[in-house]
């Protein structure tokens, strides 16, 4: 059965810290790696990896994929209290046509 | 461009009653998916639907719940005889098909069943 496992669960940090949230994944037939960004209502997109090592960025956010270990990591720099929400990373699998999500790591930024 | 809309936003309904959750996907997007988040999980798939067809309902409860996207009109994710377990947050998406397409959420229908 496929998996993604998200860590931290939670993280409380203040304004202006760097926080690396944390996902691993064992997927049957491996496409790509996607985050999101949920705040009490629709998960709003955020990266799609699909190779390794190469960093996609926006602004103070950005995510890596390292295939051979299976993992990839989302950054986020100098936090703002509006980074508050719950990060979620998700996975394409069986045949593409579902997407398996970790549980989420719930981000609370600190004024 | 609207994104993925859903409603209701919110429904209560008592045990036993029938819940529609309804779904129109982005224009241009005919690929259908319902994901329901329970309180402090995450999303769950259950079904993906193309304009007539159900792909793949692996996700789906054998009883109770069914899904539909007609050639015309929104998704409806029907779930009937409702019970307290029900009481999720019910998540549509769309795309414009596979594979690599990122998927877009809809803002979610909260079910609260009494």
């Amino acid at each position: 059965e496929d998996k993604v496992v998200q860590s931290p669960l939670s993280l409380v940090v203040h304004e202006g810290d760097t926080v690396t949230l944390n996902c691993s994944y064992e997927v049957t037939n491996f496409r790509s790696l996607l985050w999101y960004k949920q705040e009490k209502k629709a998960p709003t997109f955020l990266f799609m990896l699909t190779s390794s090592g190469i960093e996609k960025k926006s602004g103070r956010l950005s995510s890596i994929l390292d295939k051979k270990e299976l993992f990839s990591i989302l950054n986020i720099t100098a936090t703002q209290t509006g980074d508050s929400a719950v990060y979620l990373c998700a996975a394409p699998s069986g045949s593409a046509r579902q997407l398996t999500f970790g549980s989420g790591t719930q981000l609370t930024v600190l004024p | 461009n609207a994104g993925v809309m859903q409603n209701p936003r919110h429904l209560v309904r008592r045990r036993g009653q029938e819940a529609r959750l309804r779904c129109s996907p982005m224009k241009g997007h005919s690929h259908v998916y319902w994901y329901r988040q329970l309180p402090e999980e995450g999303l769950k798939f259950m079904v993906y639907l193309q304009k007539e067809n159900i792909i793949d309902e692996s996700g789906m409860p054998k009883e109770r719940f069914s899904a539909e996207f007609p050639k015309e009109g929104p998704s409806i994710l029907r779930i009937q005889q409702v019970v307290r377990g029900d009481s999720a947050a019910y998540f549509c998406a769309s795309s414009p098909g596979l594979p690599g397409n990122t998927i877009y959420f809809g803002e979610g229908s909260w079910l609260t069943v009494v």
